[in-house]
């Protein structure tokens, strides 16, 4: 069965470091993508970046570049969100999402779409 | 950055009802990068539509997605119990966005 699995949710201070984890299972990890989005109480998905596990190569919102770093570790197929310092206003619940996609040879496009996702872990920052 | 509204905020339709969801984009975005999810609470999203008009695995074929250009639709046929949830578009491009959401409940 192709999954993720994220860390459990986390309770933190403000200023403290944290790095959540999304380890992949029954695919080839270093095949896909994965992304990072967030839910923060009551609202809706904002993407936040992603990352090729194959070379490491990342992307970022303009809204988290800088605020956020997203790795992998492909001996242990796992990739990583992580934050130096947190904030109160970090408080939300953090998806990872496998990229999907095919090349359509008869139209001659490429279909991408977040097809398998994690069930989320908690982040919590509170003094 | 590519902005997604989505209308209406919140549609209130029974059971059996048809649900049309929209999806309109501040710039044009290729066919083949626009998706739905659904979100129930307490879960993670599941991808329902993509590349505009066709159904992920498992999706039923109540479920239907067309549009263009700029302005997307989702379409529920007949809604069933399972379908009151809330309703994100995507486009996956270069730097990807969600619409804010459209949440379906139960009039």
């Amino acid at each position: 069965e192709v999954q993720l699995v994220q860390s459990g949710a986390e309770v933190k201070k403000p200023g403290e470091s944290l790095k959540i984890s999304c380890k992949g299972s029954g695919y080839s990890f270093t095949s896909y993508w994965i992304n990072w989005v967030r839910q923060m109480p009551g609202k809706g998905l904002e993407w936040m970046g992603r990352i090729d596990p194959s070379d490491s190569y990342t992307n970022y919102s303009p809204s988290f570049e800088g605020h956020v770093t997203i790795s992998a570790d492909t001996s242990i197929d796992t990739a990583y969100l992580q934050w130096s310092s947190l904030k109160a206003s970090d408080t939300a619940m953090y998806y990872c999402a496998r990229r999907g996609g095919f090349y359509n040879w008869n139209d001659g496009n490429h279909y991408y779409y977040m097809d398998v996702w994690g069930k989320g872990t908690t982040v919590t920052v509170s003094s | 950055e590519i902005v997604l509204t989505q209308s209406p905020g919140t549609l209130s339709l029974s059971p059996g009802e048809r649900a049309t969801l929209s999806c309109r984009a501040s710039q044009s975005v290729s066919s083949s990068y626009l998706t739905w999810y659904q979100q129930k609470p307490g879960q993670a999203p599941r991808l329902l539509i993509y590349g505009a008009s066709s159904r992920a695995t498992g999706i039923p074929d109540r479920f239907s997605g067309s549009g263009s250009g700029t302005d997307f639709t989702l379409s529920i046929s007949r809604l069933e119990p399972e379908d009151f949830a809330v309703y994100y578009c995507q486009q996956y491009g270069s730097s990807p966005t969600f619409g804010q959401g459209t949440k379906v409940e139960i009039k």
